[in-house]
């Protein structure tokens, strides 16, 4: 069965750091991964995803996430933090008929 | 183009009544879902439509929840009675098949 783990629900960094998030799955198959970010009272919005190309995915806003077949790791980065990352970050591994299952996510805060 | 559309964003009702979410996807997408997130945790599938059917509804609570696709294109989420363990975040999904999942912003339901 496909699963995902985050651990750590709360992460603070200050403005300007590095932020990383890390994400570990599980799949009994070549898996699909994907990062999603959530702002407040919206929706989930896609950050990027991994679908067997390249092993390092870029997305949107500075987001880039490496995958890594040795470590079941897909973990986020981004060199430099803005306070408008502040948000709920979510990882998720594709199974069955592109249907998602979610990690518990991360809440972002960052520090000015 | 319009993106998925939720309604209502925000509801409370109390424990045993009944509530009802409306989604109309983004015009063209097949695939329908709906997804539970309850606070401090990742999106939970509970039911997939393709058109009008249903493609995986193995989290559904059938007891107490039910959603229908009619023709296709909008689909309404129904609970009938509400517990207390209900209260989270319904967020609405479409994608073409097998492609990415867009969400709604999701209705807030506040069960008391």
């Amino acid at each position: 069965a496909q699963s995902v783990t985050q651990l750590g629900s709360h992460v603070s960094v200050s403005e300007g750091a590095l932020v990383l998030l890390r994400c570990n799955y599980s799949s009994s198959v070549p898996p699909y991964l994907f990062w999603y970010v959530q702002y407040p009272n919206q929706g989930l919005q896609l950050l990027l995803k991994y679908t067997s190309a390249a092993t390092l995915v870029k997305g949107i806003n500075g987001f880039e996430a490496e995958f890594k077949k040795s470590e079941t790791s897909f973990h986020l980065t981004k060199p430099s933090a803005h306070m408008s990352d502040a948000a709920e970050y979510f990882c998720a591994v594709l199974y069955g008929n592109n249907r998602l299952a979610f990690g518990k996510g991360n809440q972002v805060v960052v520090i000015p | 183009e319009a993106g998925v559309a939720q309604s209502p964003r925000y509801k409370i009702i109390e424990k045993r009544q009944s509530v009802a979410f409306w989604c109309n996807p983004i015009s063209g997408h097949a695939t329908l879902y709906w997804y539970q997130q309850i606070l401090g945790q990742g999106p939970k599938l509970l039911i997939q439509f393709q058109n009008n059917g249903v493609v995986d509804d193995s989290q559904l609570p059938k007891d107490r929840f039910s959603a229908e696709r009619l023709k296709g294109v909008d689909s309404t989420l129904k609970i009938q009675p509400a517990k207390l363990e209900d209260s989270a975040v319904y967020l609405c999904a479409s994608s073409l098949v097998g492609d990415e999942q867009y969400f709604g912003p999701g209705t807030r339901l506040t069960v008391t």
